[in-house]
């Protein structure tokens, strides 16, 4: 099973970028590198996905070097309604190789 | 209207008592799942379900059970309920197909047994 390990908590400030660092040492050639975000009391919401190189959406970039041992998350900005806690998952379609880990508490400060 | 709907939303019950938590969805995809969470800690997968006739265990499934009635319905169910079973109950479901595909979470159910 594909384990990611991720730094347990991260403070920045309004306005600024903040990166996430995952790594998975043994992913697999067919699994995908996904984030979540959840907020207190309510089930995780799907960020970004990707499996190589960079992908790019509204709310975030996601950042994979060539031999995708790790991932970066990139939040552009932050404001405080980014406070909250995000996985990075490893994985492919059947879902006893997908694990949440215990994420990344980010906290934004005014 | 929500998606993916969980009933309850909170429950209290006493150690040996048998409770269901119930998850529908009107999102059509065939994948269901259920997690739990602790404070503190990520989501452990309990049960998976494929299609109405597939039925997985995850990494915790002692002292639960499931049953997939259709494809809009999974149900999780304790039959003898025990204090460390307290936690944050969560329904998920996805597409099928190839990759990874992305998990629509319910808005979790709150056990606590005493």
């Amino acid at each position: 099973l594909a384990k990611t390990t991720q730094p347990i908590s991260m403070d920045s400030y309004e306005g600024q970028e903040v990166n996430i660092t995952c790594s998975h040492n043994n992913i697999a050639t067919n699994d995908y590198i996904t984030w979540y975000q959840q907020f207190p009391s309510q089930g995780p919401r799907f960020i970004i996905q990707g499996y190589k190189t960079k992908v790019t959406n509204e709310v975030a970039s996601l950042f994979i070097p060539a031999d995708r041992k790790s991932s970066t998350l990139s939040l552009p900005r932050v404001s405080l309604s980014d406070t909250a806690v995000y996985y990075c998952l490893v994985g492919y379609s059947s879902a006893s190789k997908i694990i949440f880990g215990s994420g990344t508490r980010l906290s934004i400060r005014p | 209207d929500a998606d993916v709907t969980q009933t309850p939303r909170n429950r209290i019950t006493k150690t040996g008592k048998r409770i269901m938590l119930e998850c529908s969805q009107t999102k059509g995809h065939d994948r269901m799942y259920w997690y739990r969470q602790d404070p503190g800690l990520g989501l452990r997968l309990i049960y998976y379900s494929f299609d109405v006739k597939d039925i997985n265990k995850g990494e915790i499934s002692d002292g639960y059970s499931v049953s997939r009635q259709a494809q809009a319905k999974f149900s999780l169910s304790l039959e003898s309920a025990i204090p460390n079973q307290t936690a944050l109950y969560f329904c998920a479901t996805s597409e099928s197909g190839e990759g990874y595909n992305e998990q629509f979470f319910g808005p979790g159910t709150r056990l606590t047994v005493l």
